[in-house]
């Protein structure tokens, strides 16, 4: 069965910081991931898609990184605002199974 | 521009009643998911549809259904709601054309409180 975890549960930063957050996933087997930004009482917003012929892909700020082989996937966040303040989610595909998220708090 | 829709977005109801949640989608997507969403449990897949007539469970279906008659529409109905079915509910769809095909495109969310 998969599993989607994010590690760490909060993680608090300085504006202008650079930062990456976890995901990982236990069945390798897997068709794409997809990094979404949530804020507070809304829904989710897709951020990046990555197949999982692809090792990464760029929208801007954000980075996002995947490799199947250990199961792991790496959100990087360049220069954080305020305005990145959100919980981020990963999810994996065939089935989609989402990971619990990553609040981050970037502090002005 | 396309969007997908979700009503109502906040619903009171009393256990044992029946209420429906609608999702209408203009993105013409083939696939469509309904998840709830809980502290401490994530998102979770209830059901989803890979086109017309088309059902499938998912990890938390008791006590839901949906149907699919139409490619813009996936209701979700709890048949007898229970307290535990308070949450967010959650509607999304994918299944564009070219790249964007496995992109995820998700509803603003109806919350349920169920007495």
């Amino acid at each position: 069965k998969q599993e989607v975890t994010q590690i760490p549960a909060a993680l608090s930063v300085p504006e202008g910081e650079n930062l990456v957050l976890n995901c990982s996933f236990t069945d390798s087997a897997i068709y794409n991931l997809q990094w979404f930004r949530q804020d507070p009482g809304k829904g989710l917003t897709s951020l990046l898609l990555i197949q999982s012929s692809q090792r990464e892909q760029t929208s801007g700020r954000l980075n996002a990184s995947l490799d199947k082989s250990s199961g792991r996937s790496t959100l990087y966040i360049a220069a954080s605002q305020p305005g990145d303040s959100a919980t981020y989610l990963c999810a994996v595909t065939g089935k989609i199974i989402f990971g619990k998220g990553t609040r981050l708090h970037i502090l002005p | 521009d396309a969007e997908i829709t979700q009503s109502p977005r906040h619903k009171i109801t009393e256990t044992g009643r029946q209420v429906t949640l609608a999702c209408h989608q203009t993105w013409n997507h083939n696939n469509m998911f309904w998840y709830r969403q809980d502290l401490g449990h994530g998102l979770r897949l209830i059901h989803y549809s890979y086109g017309v007539h088309d059902t499938n469970k998912g990890e938390v279906s008791d006590g839901y259904s949906v149907s699919r008659s139409n490619t813009e529409d996936l209701p979700l109905t709890l048949e007898s709601a229970a307290s535990s079915q308070t949450s967010v509910y959650f509607c999304a769809s994918s299944g564009g054309p070219g790249s964007g095909a496995n992109v995820l495109t998700f509803g603003a969310g109806s919350r349920l409180t169920v007495l």
